[in-house]
């Protein structure tokens, strides 16, 4: 069975550039999130979606973040524009499920804002 | 907010000995509990779960205990070998939500 994968792999931009990041999950998995996580921390949820729609986008800066699953399947985060402290690993997992169920974790993007 | 917190950020063991990996949480309401391994330039793996309703767990060379008195979460390898050199996280669910907060990590180094 495939892993979730994410594209690309590294990153580098400059301050106030614009970054899209891509995950295509494990099949036939409803729910995808994304994670921020920085350096020395845990992965902090992003957005979570169940099939296409956002479930929790709570901690999700809306000023400048955004992310979108159209077809309920791949899905997109964009940093738009982006800061020095967006710098971190983003992380795209997937789950059969929302809530008690175990979440597969693709290899992350790691972004790095000069 | 919730707090998922780990009392040593670092861990060093021999080859062959056990370890222990220590968890605190603050949410009394938290029902689901997660481990995870984390390599270096790898997203974190699962490694055992635990109900609310359940105070241990094994797996093959892991063990979970949980002690809702105090709210603390535990993850004891038996055996530590080279390969479990990691970043273990723990992460709590909440009953009324869907979110996983993960608590800061542990970094546990395996000396052969």
């Amino acid at each position: 069975e495939a892993g979730v994968a994410q594209s690309p792999r590294y990153k580098i931009i400059e301050k106030r550039q614009s970054v899209a990041f891509w995950c295509n999950p494990i099949s036939g998995h409803a729910t995808l999130y994304w994670y921020q996580q920085i350096l020395g921390q845990g992965p902090k949820l992003l957005i979570q979606f169940q099939n296409n729609g956002v479930v929790d986008d709570s901690q999700l800066p809306k000023d400048r973040f955004s992310a979108e699953r159209l077809k309920g399947v791949d899905s997109t985060l964009k940093i738009q524009p982006a800061k020095l402290e967006d710098s971190a690993v983003y992380l795209c997992a997937s789950s059969f499920g929302s809530g008690s169920y175990e979440q597969y974790f693709g290899p992350g993007t790691r972004l790095t804002v000069t | 907010g919730e707090s998922v917190g780990l009392h040593l950020p670092t861990l060093s063991v021999q080859e062959g000995d056990n370890s222990i990996i220590n968890c605190a949480y603050s949410n009394s309401a938290s029902d689901y509990f997660i481990w995870y391994k984390q390599e270096s330039g790898k997203g974190p793996q699962f490694i055992i779960d635990i109900r609310s309703n359940m105070d241990k767990r094994q797996g093959q060379r892991v063990t979970v205990l949980l002690n809702k008195t105090v709210k603390h979460l535990s993850l004891q390898i038996a055996a530590t070998q080279p390969g479990d050199s990691a970043v273990y996280f723990c992460a709590e669910n909440i009953f009324t939500g869907n979110q996983f907060y993960f608590g800061t990590g542990t970094s546990l180094t395996v000396i052969p």
